[in-house]
């Protein structure tokens, strides 16, 4: 089986940082992503890890340690618009399992 | 590129009839789509894995014949739900995953914009 555990909700301030975290337990494990969900939508990519270290990408960063089953994502300088779910989501063979996603509220 | 529409955007039904969704890659050819269900402020739940060409695979839990999955061609699969009730009520997404080699990992999915199905 697999268990994928982040926060529910968090909230953070206009221009600040924010990491979210997210720790996992599969069989077969194949990656790791993370998708940002607006309500309504579908998810949207924002980064994949296969190998243990930071993979960064402007704004938004993502770490991977394999060995203690996790991860966090990186947000920096916070704008209104990255007020969405963000979504952990452990690649398990062939398929991708998600965790049930961090609201993130930013306050201006 | 890899993008995947669905159709319809919004459904509404009664109760007892049944709801055909379209999933389909736009520019490029899948030869695997996934269907998940997603309820409010709830995870993505995988339902079922739509190979073309053979028969779907569900996951655990999920009533394959209340869930009809069709992948009759490498740019479309359908999920049929048939004899809906309100508790079928939900966000029904789709992705596929991109073979040509535009995705940064072989497993990575691209998603549809979703449906929402209401079921009165």
């Amino acid at each position: 089986g697999q268990n994928i555990d982040q926060p529910t909700e968090m909230t953070a301030t206009e221009g600040a940082i924010v990491q979210i975290n997210c720790t996992y337990q599969t069989s077969g494990f194949n990656g790791l992503f993370w998708y940002q969900q607006h309500a309504g939508e579908a998810p949207t990519f924002l980064s994949y890890n296969v190998l243990d270290g930071l993979e960064e990408k402007g704004r938004f960063s993502s770490f991977l340690s394999r060995s203690k089953g996790y991860s966090y994502l990186l947000l920096k300088e916070l704008q209104m618009k990255d007020s969405a779910s963000y979504l952990c989501a452990v690649g398990r063979d062939d398929k991708i399992i998600f965790g049930k996603g961090t609201r993130l509220h930013i306050l201006p | 590129g890899a993008v995947v529409s669905q159709h319809p955007s919004r459904v509404i039904c009664k109760s007892g009839t049944s709801v055909k969704i379209e999933c389909r890659s736009l520019d490029f050819q899948a030869t695997t789509m996934f269907w998940y269900r997603q309820f409010p402020k709830q995870s993505l739940m995988l339902m079922a894995t739509s190979n073309e060409g053979s028969k779907a695979t569900y996951e655990q839990g999920v009533e394959k014949d209340k869930f009809l999955i069709n992948h009759a061609s490498l740019t479309l699969s359908t999920l049929t739900v048939t004899s809906a009730h309100p508790e079928d009520s939900s966000f029904y997404i789709c992705s596929a995953r991109d073979p040509s080699g535009g995705a940064v990992a072989y497993n990575e999915q691209f998603f549809g914009p979703g449906t929402r199905l209401t079921v009165l």
